[in-house]
């Protein structure tokens, strides 16, 4: 069975960090770009970064740029998300997704997803 | 960014059809996908390039896509389909998946 399971999440002060995981299990990970999506409390979906399967590609949206990094450990079928002067606003679920695979490309659709992880950032 | 736009809500009676839009500058240039989210749930991969069903998608979940409107049709709605259902493509400019607003689909 294909799995994604995210920990890490928790209660932090604005200034503070944390470090997201999201474990793989059930397919080849090393072969698959991997995705990391956030959903603010009754809000929408957001794209927050993506990395691809050597880890050495990396991307994010503008409102993390600087703040976030993600990356991947292909030995440990481990993706993280290193997120640093954490903000108010950056409170949400934040949940990991398998994207295309080598031999697709750089696009398409996000499946399976993990059944993620609440970061709250309050004073 | 590229934005996709649609309804906030649709209300549908049981058996009934429910179509919910996603509006979006030459759609139909590109391959939308649709995911749908139930209650304290992960999103769930229904539709991919714009009319494919993953295995286990019901053939009652149909896509379709063409000039600036896709479409995900739900024929004959049960009380299992209430949920939040979210469109997406990929935006070429900046290399990213962007999401629909979202639309929640309400049984009556």
């Amino acid at each position: 069975e294909v799995q994604l399971v995210e920990s890490g999440g928790g209660s932090v002060q604005p200034g503070g960090s944390l470090r997201l995981s999201c474990a793989a299990s059930g397919f080849s990970f090393t072969t698959y770009w991997m995705h990391w999506v956030r959903q603010a409390p009754g809000k929408g979906l957001v794209w927050v970064a993506k990395i691809n399967s050597a880890g050495r590609i990396t991307t994010y949206a503008d409102s993390v740029t600087g703040r976030f990094t993600i990356s991947r450990d292909n030995a440990k079928n481990t993706m993280y998300l290193q997120m640093n002067g954490l903000r108010v606003e950056d409170t949400a679920v934040y949940y990991c997704a398998r994207g295309a695979d080598d031999y697709s490309g750089n696009s398409g659709w996000l499946d399976p997803w993990g059944q993620g992880t609440l970061v709250s950032v309050s004073s | 960014s590229y934005v996709l736009t649609q309804p906030p809500s649709v209300s549908v009676a049981p058996g009934q059809p429910a179509r919910i839009t996603c509006g979006g500058n030459n759609i139909g240039s590109k391959s939308v996908h649709w995911y749908q989210q139930k209650p304290g749930q992960a999103p769930l991969l229904v539709v991919h390039d714009d009319s494919a069903r993953p295995s286990g998608i019901p053939e009652r979940i149909s896509g379709s896509n063409s000039g600036n409107t896709a479409t995900l049709t739900i024929s004959r709605v049960e009380a299992g389909d209430e949920a939040d259902y979210y469109c997406q493509v990929w935006d070429s400019s900046g290399d990213h998946p962007v999401f629909g607003t979202g639309t929640k689909v309400t049984v009556l």
